[in-house]
């Protein structure tokens, strides 16, 4: 079965400093990964996935299949990047159901 | 992008009650997906819900416990069935917009707490 891991439940950082969240996944198909960001009283919402390729607010993500890993990064943190930050794999069976790793919270400090 | 609203947004209940979420959407969209997001977990896919047909259980979640209606193309219901404290979730429907290169959207999500 399909399965996320993201290892750490919160990341505190200084404004302008590099932010990494750490993302690992498990699947016996070919992966499509996204992340997903919620900011404080809003709701999930869809940061960025791998088959674009962009940049979204700043951050991106690469995948790297011989690592299993989908790392979101972003050079230089800003205030308003404080959020909850989850990342989900697409798995096949029928539209893009989505298994969801458990989320890291992002705090960026002034 | 499909905006999603969610009736009620949260609820106090008795164990072995019953309660029904409400799911619209301001368009059509063929997948519509009922998640559990239990506190301090991540989110748990529990079941498609198909139009004009059975939803599509995941594994660990039944049709008796977690009964789904999906009447037409904009609305789905989900019911959480004899409620217990367990039960005690956020329960979030989402559609995938196909016409956006199938992101998914989110509705706000209905907080249960079970007594």
């Amino acid at each position: 079965a399909q399965r996320v891991t993201q290892p750490e439940k919160l990341l505190s950082v200084f404004k302008g400093a590099p932010v990494e969240l750490k993302c690992n996944y498990s699947y016996s198909g070919s992966p499509e990964l996204f992340w997903y960001v919620q900011y404080s009283r809003q709701r999930l919402q869809l940061l960025l996935r791998h088959i674009s390729r962009e940049s979204i607010k700043g951050f991106t993500a690469d995948l790297n299949k011989g690592e299993t890993s989908f790392h979101l990064k972003k050079p230089f943190a800003q205030e308003e990047d404080s959020a909850m930050y989850y990342c989900a794999l697409a798995f096949t069976g029928g539209g893009n159901k989505l298994t969801f790793g458990t989320g890291t919270q992002l705090k960026v400090e002034l | 992008s499909a905006v999603i609203s969610q009736k009620p947004s949260r609820d106090i209940c008795q164990r072995g009650t019953s309660l029904t979420i409400q799911c619209q959407v301001d368009s059509q969209v063929t997948m519509m997906f009922w998640y559990r997001q239990q506190p301090g977990q991540s989110l748990t896919l529990i079941a498609t819900a198909n139009q004009g047909s059975e939803a599509t259980y995941e594994s660990g979640f039944v049709i008796d416990k977690f009964p789904i209606s999906r009447p037409n193309l904009t609305f789905s219901t989900l019911t959480v069935s004899n409620m217990s404290p367990e039960d005690s979730s956020i329960y979030l429907c989402s559609v995938e917009d196909q016409t956006g290169g199938d992101e998914q959207f989110f509705g706000p999500g209905t907080r249960l707490t079970v007594l």
